[in-house]
């Protein structure tokens, strides 16, 4: 069974502020790092698919960073905005089924 | 293009009583798989299918049932519903199987049981 853990498992910062979350996952059997942001009411939404270790992508102000000898991932947002408020889930590719962290709740305040 | 839709967004069933809910793929996905999600879990996987067949399946009892049509839509079914089937069930779509293909998911489907 894969263990995927995600913190914080909350954040509540300021407009502005730069944040980052942690994604771990056991590091054998490693096909892809999918990371979601899920708004309430909303379907999740794609952030990013990584794949390879050392990769590294960004959206705007968010980017992630992957490490697959170790098993973890980071999330990073730069100005935080009250619309990035959501939870982020990473969710590693295991023999074709995701297997989803608990997420982290990020809250910004104006 | 149209997203993954899914069928009927909210519903209220009696213990005992089976559902089935529905999911339309993303026009050229292949794949759809099923997740739930119950307060205080994360998304659980329920199963896969591609191309009409079921590839992987979570741990979850056979009450819970799925299949895959040739237009790639797919259906899952819950037989005997108890209270703790009450929860979120996503869909989600894919061109192919996963492993770096792009997952999109629908809104869900809220299912009530009393």
């Amino acid at each position: 069974i894969l263990n995927v853990e995600q913190s914080p498992q909350s954040l509540h910062v300021q407009e502005g502020d730069s944040t980052n979350f942690t994604c771990s996952f056991p590091s054998s059997n490693f096909y892809a790092l999918h990371w979601y942001r899920w708004e309430t009411a909303k379907s999740p939404e794609a952030l990013f698919v990584m794949t390879l270790n050392g990769d590294e992508k960004k959206k705007g102000r968010i980017s992630a960073t992957l490490n697959t000898k170790e098993g973890y991932s980071y999330l990073y947002i730069k100005g935080s905005q009250p619309e990035d408020s959501a939870t982020y889930l990473c969710a590693p590719d295991n023999t074709d089924k995701l297997i989803f962290g608990t997420g982290t709740r990020l809250q910004v305040f104006p | 293009k149209a997203g993954v839709t899914q069928t009927p967004r909210y519903l209220i069933k009696t213990r005992g009583q089976q559902v089935t809910l529905s999911c339309s793929p993303i026009s050229g996905h292949r794949s759809v798989s099923w997740y739930q999600q119950t307060p205080g879990q994360g998304l659980q996987f329920l199963f896969e299918y591609f191309s009409e067949t079921q590839r992987n399946k979570g741990n979850f009892p056979g009450r819970f049932s799925g299949r895959q049509f040739s237009n790639s839509r797919s259906e899952m079914n819950v037989s005997t519903l108890e209270l703790g089937d009450s929860a979120l069930y996503l869909c989600a779509s894919s061109f192919s199987s996963f492993s770096g293909n792009t997952i999109y998911f629908g809104e869900g489907s809220w299912l009530t049981v009393v």
